[in-house]
Order: C-alpha cells, then structure tokens, then sequence
C-alpha cells in the first residue's frame, strides 16, 4: 500500500545532540510537511516542501532545518535540541490542489 | 490569516447514541476544503471526512457526517452510532490557497461503554 513512513517511531537524544528524523513516501506527492505536536495539543507546521521550494513558518525556531533530497524523502534536523523540542513530530503529504493530507505514524524524539 | 476553532475540549458519549463535536472557522476565501481527523491513541492522524466549500451538500462517510454552514462558517461533525473505536482526538482543519493546513485545537472524544 502506498504510504508515508516515519522512522524511527520513537527517538532519544541528549541536550544539544544533533538529531535528524526521516520521512519517506510511496505516494509520489509533491508536497510534503513537517509538524510538530505536542502533548494534548493541535499539530503545528513547521515547513513544507513543494517539490524542492522550501516553505519556512515565520516562527519556525532556527533550530530546525530539513532536506528534501528526492521526491520520495524529506529530512527533519535539530541542531540543538532543547528539552522545550521534545514531542511528536509528524510528516505529511500531498499533492497540490488535491487534498487531503496523508499522515506518518510520527516519531516521538525525548530530550534527556 | 485563516483560524479554526473547536471550543470542545471534551466530549463523551455513550455507545450506540450519536455526538456532534463543534468547529467554527474564519477566512476570507471563498474556495477552500474542510476536513475531519481522527486522532486514536497509536497517534496516527487519519483522514474522517472531508468538505469542498464550492459544494453545498454535506459529505457522509457511513455513521460521519457533516452540518457545512458556509455563511456561518460553521463546519460541525456528527457521529452515528458510536462505536468504541471511535475515542479519539478530533481535529477540524481548514486547508488555504497555500496548499496549508490549519488545525484546531481539538476535541477529545469519550466514548462511554
């Protein structure tokens, strides 16, 4: 089944290690996000990707980047995480005027 | 910029009776899509239903549907039958022109066996 796929669905890391999460998908969308939810709360985007143009939220912490290398893949970086960054963070595509949005299980990241 | 509100934190229903959680939201745009999500404890969020604004009829997926009041910009979800399967987070979300989508804060469903 097409599909979009987080890995890895639970990650720990340190004060200040470097972490990246990945998000691959089967679907061949064209535009791919990256959300941050945490506990109890509404989803928050963080960037989306159409195609290769990368979308900033204004209020995106500089902490975070990403990468789309291909169509089918798309990096989440956090340079420093901070024990604030740990939550859920999702990834989603879709294809441009064709809603709606087709969601990864998540990956949980816990900051020690 | 758009907002949607779901001024439910909290719902519960017994099994088998029918529930309707609020959501209301503003935009200026007049061509826009509306969307249900479920939230179930694994945490994956999936697709409910979904609502074009050009059209006026209400969507149905079996025991979900919608009351779609576009000039009051009222978007209200209706659930059937519920089943326990269906507790979960309930997110109403609005998507915009760029390809965005906005989520309210939720609505914790309970469903009371």
């Amino acid at each position: 089944d097409a599909m979009v796929i987080q890995n890895p669905r639970y990650q720990v890391t340190q004060f200040g290690k470097p972490v990246t999460l990945s998000c691959s998908q089967t679907l061949n969308h064209n535009v791919m996000y990256w959300y941050q939810q945490k506990s109890s709360q509404a989803p928050k985007l963080l960037f989306h990707y159409y195609d290769k143009d990368f979308n900033n939220e204004a209020d995106t912490p500089d902490n975070f980047q990403s990468r789309r290398p291909n169509t089918s893949f798309c990096f989440l970086d956090i340079r420093s995480p901070g024990l604030g960054d740990a939550a859920m963070y999702l990834c989603a595509t879709s294809n441009t005027g064709d809603p709606p949005l087709h969601f990864g299980n998540g990956t949980r990241l816990t900051v020690t | 910029a758009q907002t949607v509100t779901q001024s439910q934190p909290e719902m519960s229903v017994q099994e088998a009776e029918t529930v309707t959680l609020s959501c209301t939201y503003d935009t200026s745009e007049s061509d826009y899509y509306l969307f249900w999500y479920k939230q179930p404890p694994s945490r994956q969020m999936i697709l409910v239903i979904r609502q074009e604004a050009y059209k006026q009829q209400n969507a149905t997926e079996n025991r979900f549907s919608v009351n779609f009041q576009k000039a009051a910009k009222s978007f209200s979800l209706k659930i059937s039958d519920s089943q326990l399967g269906d507790a979960a987070m309930y997110f109403c979300a609005y998507l915009n022109r760029d390809d965005k989508i906005i989520f309210g804060k939720g609505t914790r469903l309970h469903i009371l066996p």
